[in-house]
Formats: C-alpha cells, sequence, structure tokens
C-alpha cells in the first residue's frame, strides 16, 4: 500500500551540485504537488501539475524544475543548490475530481545544501 | 490572495486537557477547509476536512466547524492524549486545486 513515495529521503549537497528528487504515486492521481517545508514558514507550494505533461508554478518556483512526463511520476529538479534551499520536500497527490479533495502526502525528503 | 493564519505555538497541555487551535483564512468564492496532522518524521495526514460553510468535521475525537460568518475552522478536542503530539497544520483547497497552508502549530501533551 505505498501511496505517495519520494526519494532519496535523506541528501546532502555542495553549493552549486544539481540533483532529482522522485516523487512516485501509485493511486492514479491527476494533480501533483511539491511543497517546501521550513520552520516558522508552514508548507510553501513550489511546483505543481494538474496532469501528465502539465506544470505550473506555485508560490516559491525559483531555483527548481519540474517535470511529469509519467501520470504516476513528478520530478523536482535543482540545477545549482543553493544553501536557501535546505528544506524538508513534501510532494503530494489528488485526484482533482472534485473540489475540496483529500491530498496525500509522501513522507518528505530531507535535502541539507553546504 | 488567500491565506490561512493559525495561532502559534507550542501549545503544551497536560493529559485530559481541552484543546483549541484557531484558524481563520481569507480566500475569495468557497474554499474547502482542512487539518492535517503530521507526527515526528513524517509526512501530512489528513485529519478532517469540511467543504462547506456550516459543515462540521470530526475524527478522532477532533472536531472543526467551517464557519463563513467569521472565516474560521478551529480545532478543537475535548480530552486530549500523549499521543496527540504533533504539529498541526489547517489548510484551505481554494477551487483551482492549489492547497494553501498555514504555519502549523506544535502541540505537546504532557503525561
Amino acid at each position: 500500500n505505498a501511496g505517495v513515495t519520494q526519494t532519496p529521503k535523506f541528501r546532502v549537497l555542495k553549493t552549486g551540485q544539481s540533483m532529482t528528487l522522485l516523487c512516485a504515486q501509485d493511486m492514479n492521481h491527476e494533480y501533483m504537488y511539491w511543497y517546501r517545508q521550513d520552520p516558522g514558514m508552514g508548507l510553501r507550494l513550489i511546483h505543481y501539475s494538474v496532469g501528465e505533461g502539465t506544470t505550473a508554478k506555485g508560490e516559491v518556483p525559483d531555483g527548481y524544475n519540474v517535470s511529469r512526463l509519467k501520470k504516476q511520476n513528478f520530478l523536482l529538479g535543482l540545477e545549482s543548490a543553493a544553501p536557501s534551499q535546505t528544506s524538508v520536500y513534501f510532494c503530494a497527490s489528488g485526484d482533482g475530481t472534485t473540489s475540496g479533495n483529500t491530498i496525500y502526502f509522501g513522507e518528505g525528503s530531507w535535502l541539507t545544501v553546504v | 490572495g488567500n491565506s490561512v493564519t493559525q495561532m502559534e505555538g507550542p501549545v503544551t497541555l497536560s493529559e485530559e486537557a481541552f484543546l483549541t487551535i484557531n484558524c481563520t483564512y481569507t480566500a475569495t468564492g468557497y474554499p474547502s477547509l482542512f487539518w492535517y496532522v503530521q507526527y515526528p518524521g513524517e509526512g501530512l495526514q489528513l485529519l478532517l476536512k469540511a467543504t462547506k460553510a456550516d459543515d462540521k468535521g470530526s475524527n478522532k475525537g477532533f472536531e472543526a466547524t467551517y464557519r463563513k460568518e467569521t472565516t474560521s475552522f478551529h480545532l478543537e478536542k475535548g480530552s486530549v492524549q500523549v499521543s496527540d503530539s504533533a504539529v498541526y497544520f489547517c489548510a484551505l483547497e481554494d477551487g483551482t486545486y492549489k492547497y494553501i497552508f498555514g504555519t502549523g502549530t506544535r502541540l505537546k501533551v504532557l503525561a
């Protein structure tokens, strides 16, 4: 009963390095989201997708890119990591059929940029 | 723009105490409202939700009522347990399938 799975769970990067976070969901959901969680700031939406092949910017998109080549996967990329991107990243998905649907979260990916 | 404001924590209570965590929102139209809970080291899980005015969401002894006149969705529980210690997030969905979260309130329940 996997739900939403994120990899990797932990990663330490040096400033300027690149990496990709992978989110996979097995619920056939149309909508997928990437959030970052920082102390005192709650969850902020980075990018989201309303279906395969689509992406859109959220509240804090700068420094990140995303792709949704397959319906079940949503990738978050950092091209040139900065210390300000040290955070916990959460992926979520929802079926988007009606307003007010629940979205389901992965367990998070802890990223440290040194 | 749309936003969610919830009371700052941490909130520290003794076991069996009454809990209230305040949440107010700003939104155009008729958003859906949610409470999510995050246990240490885990992702967020839905606790309860309400999709229209005057609806009451409830789960595991927690309740919240969608009050459009006061734009509020306060979380309550009559008797908290140590196992309720977690971070609680209020959120709204603004009709465009984007979910906006508050900053979270940490609850610590002492035995």
